[in-house]
Formats: C-alpha cells, sequence, structure tokens
C-alpha cells in the first residue's frame, strides 16, 4: 500500500490567489512526522514545513500552512498569495517513528503559477 | 557557506559499467543519506550513513553501495548498471538528532544518471 498519497499530478493557480495541494498518508504508528518540499526545475528538494502528529495546532510558515487532519490521515498544503517562483513540484512526505531514519516522499503535484 | 554539493551534475553510463557519485554535505552536517529519483516520481531512500558507517538502508538490491569518509563527505557506488537505474540522484545531509521530527532539510541539486 501507498504510505504517502498525492492524488493531484498537476495544478493550476492563477497568480495571487491561494492553492491547496492534497495529501494523504497511511501509517499504523501513532509517532510520526509530515514535511513537504518544494523541486524547482534546477533539481533540489527544498524543505517547507513541517508537522509532528501529536501537534494540535497546524503549522503555518510564511505563506504555507499545513491543513492537518488526523483522523482523516491528510495534510495538505495551502500556499497563500500565489506567486510566479511558486511553480515546482511539490512532494508530501512522512518519517515514522518506527521507520528509523528514512523519509517516504509521494509522488508529487505539480504546480503551475499564470500571470 | 557551501549548500550540500554532489558531482558529477549530468553523467551517461553504458549497460553493465559501474558509477560513482560523490556527497560534500553542509558544515556542520555529520550525516548523509541518498535517494534515487526516477524520472515522475517522487525520491526513494536508498541508505544512511553515519559515522562512516551504513546506519539505514532501504529497499535497493546489493549493486547500490556507499561510503562516508572521516570529513563527513560520501559516495554513492552502483554496480553493473541497469536501464532502470536511470534517475537523479539526491543527497542530503543532516546533524544526527535521534527525533522523526527533524526534516531532512538540505538536499544537493543531485546527479543525473542517463544508463543507455
Amino acid at each position: 500500500a501507498q504510505k504517502i498519497t498525492q492524488t493531484q499530478p498537476g495544478m493550476f493557480v492563477q497568480e495571487k490567489e491561494a492553492v491547496t495541494l492534497d495529501c494523504t498518508y497511511d501509517t499504523s504508528d501513532p509517532s510520526y512526522g509530515l514535511f513537504w518540499y518544494k523541486q524547482p526545475s534546477s533539481g533540489e528538494m527544498i524543505f517547507l514545513i513541517y508537522q509532528g502528529s501529536y501537534d494540535q495546532q497546524n503549522a503555518t510558515e510564511g505563506r504555507y500552512s499545513l491543513n492537518f487532519q488526523k483522523a482523516r490521515k491528510s495534510a495538505n498544503l495551502v500556499i497563500s498569495a500565489s506567486q510566479l517562483g511558486d511553480s515546482a513540484m511539490y512532494f508530501c512526505a512522512m518519517r515514522e517513528s518506527t521507520g528509523g531514519f528514512k523519509t517516504i516522499f509521494g509522488a508529487g503535484t505539480r504546480l503551475f503559477v499564470k500571470a | 557557506d557551501a549548500g550540500v554539493t554532489q558531482s558529477p551534475t549530468h553523467l551517461i553510463k553504458t549497460r553493465g559499467q559501474q558509477v560513482t557519485l560523490r556527497c560534500s554535505p553542509k558544515s556542520g552536517h555529520d550525516t548523509v543519506s541518498w535517494y534515487q529519483q526516477a524520472l515522475g516520481q517522487g525520491p526513494q531512500f536508498i541508505f544512511q550513513y553515519y559515522e562512516e558507517e551504513e546506519r539505514q538502508r532501504g529497499n535497493f538490491p546489493d549493486r547500490f553501495s556507499g561510503h562516508q569518509f572521516p570529513n563527513y563527505s560520501s559516495e554513492l557506488n552502483v554496480n553493473a548498471l541497469l536501464l532502470g537505474d536511470s534517475a537523479l540522484y539526491l543527497c542530503a545531509s543532516s546533524e544526527d538528532r535521534d527525533s522523526m521530527d527533524v526534516p531532512e532539510a538540505f538536499f544537493g541539486q543531485g546527479t543525473r544518471l542517463t544508463v543507455v
């Protein structure tokens, strides 16, 4: 079974509008961490935001926020006020306490920001 | 301060050959992880090195091996290359911490390997 599922292969958003990128995950581990990364065409992975499974509040980092719904096992990324530079691949990822040090990534969503 | 640097940036090899990819971690980092990212997919964990030893390994065959040097830099070696080994190979560095809430925040730009 897929541990991380990103159902949107591609998304379009108008500049200055908000966009939500979906992520669902599967784990039986009560303790885990969820992450979002941005990958521009240059290839490097840029860490955006983190949410712990025991965190009561949704994480926010500048224009990025994570809509964490634990019971539904979803961790959607919300980007507010989209900018042209936000066009990139976005990956949802997870670390489980029983998984050791590896990070498990989803297949990604390509975001296109239109001027 | 240089971040994570990988070399070479691009490489073309023939099936059956061997390849070595290199990674220099960010200054102050002692842990290096390697990931394989096939076209159109997310990265997959190959292994992690800490204190010059392989600490954890993903679901990759023994053809994939690595090494970490005393200066914390690392190499990824792939023997008997297959066409399916064509991918972007990413290196991530971090400080060793026993906490799953610490993201791997520093990645290199990767080595694009093409096997023909």
